[in-house]
């Protein structure tokens, strides 16, 4: 079965670059959230789409935006960068907004330097 | 906003026995409560899940209880196995748009 996409697998930036992080969810899911995990941390919430549409805002700094495009995938733009920004990056989708199961993608590794 | 807390942060059993890790979570509209298991790198993976017209949920050797009055929710491992040693998450629906508020993690070891 198709599982969430998630790209690059691995970035590595320095202090004050941008990076962008691509999702591909399962297809026919119309909802996708990103979730920030550091190191042995639990993820926190920063953003949600459903429809294309913003739907809810976590703990995503000022620094970051993200949007959902016509065929359902998401980016994650990241200005700025800080060392503190560094983390594991998942997205995960699911099929409608409330109460139902999130499938999670493989997650980005990103670093900065 | 949802506030989820976990206990206990670390859990070490014989492989065979039981594990049982707890949450409480503090906002009552709250309706969807997972439990993940994550292995180090890896993605959150969902191993059972329960909605709040169900009080206990049960998949082969997992199960989860809920119990909405007291506003906690508990992971029952029977029979575990070296192989379930990872960190468990539980989450709770926050704000009212399904976003998921996740505890603090326990990290299970089963010794052989």
């Amino acid at each position: 079965a198709a599982g969430v996409i998630q790209s690059p697998r691995h970035l590595i930036k320095e202090k004050r670059e941008t990076a962008t992080l691509k999702c591909y969810p399962i297809p026919r899911h119309d909802t996708v959230y990103w979730y920030q995990q550091g190191p042995g941390q639990d993820p926190q919430f920063l953003i949600s789409f459903y429809e294309k549409m913003q739907s809810d805002k976590g703990s995503i700094p000022d620094r970051f935006s993200a949007q959902q495009f016509s065929d359902y995938h998401s980016e994650l733009n990241m200005s700025s960068l800080e060392l503190g920004d560094s983390a594991l990056y998942f997205c995960a989708s699911s099929l409608g907004l409330i109460d139902n199961e999130q499938f999670f993608g493989p997650g980005t590794r990103l670093t900065v330097l | 906003g949802e506030n989820v807390e976990q206990h206990p942060s670390t859990l070490s059993v014989q492989e065979g026995d039981s594990a049982v890790i707890k949450c409480t979570y503090s906002d009552s509209a709250s309706n969807y409560f997972p439990w993940y298991k994550q292995e180090l790198g890896k993605r959150p993976q969902l191993i059972i899940d329960i909605r709040s017209n169900v009080g206990e949920k049960k998949d082969q050797r997992i199960a989860v209880t809920l119990n909405k009055t007291a506003k906690h929710f508990s992971l029952h491992i029977t029979e575990t196995q070296p192989e379930d040693s990872a960190v468990y998450f539980c989450a709770a629906t926050g704000g009212s748009q399904g976003n998921l508020i996740f505890g603090k993690g326990t990290k299970l070891s089963v010794k052989p």
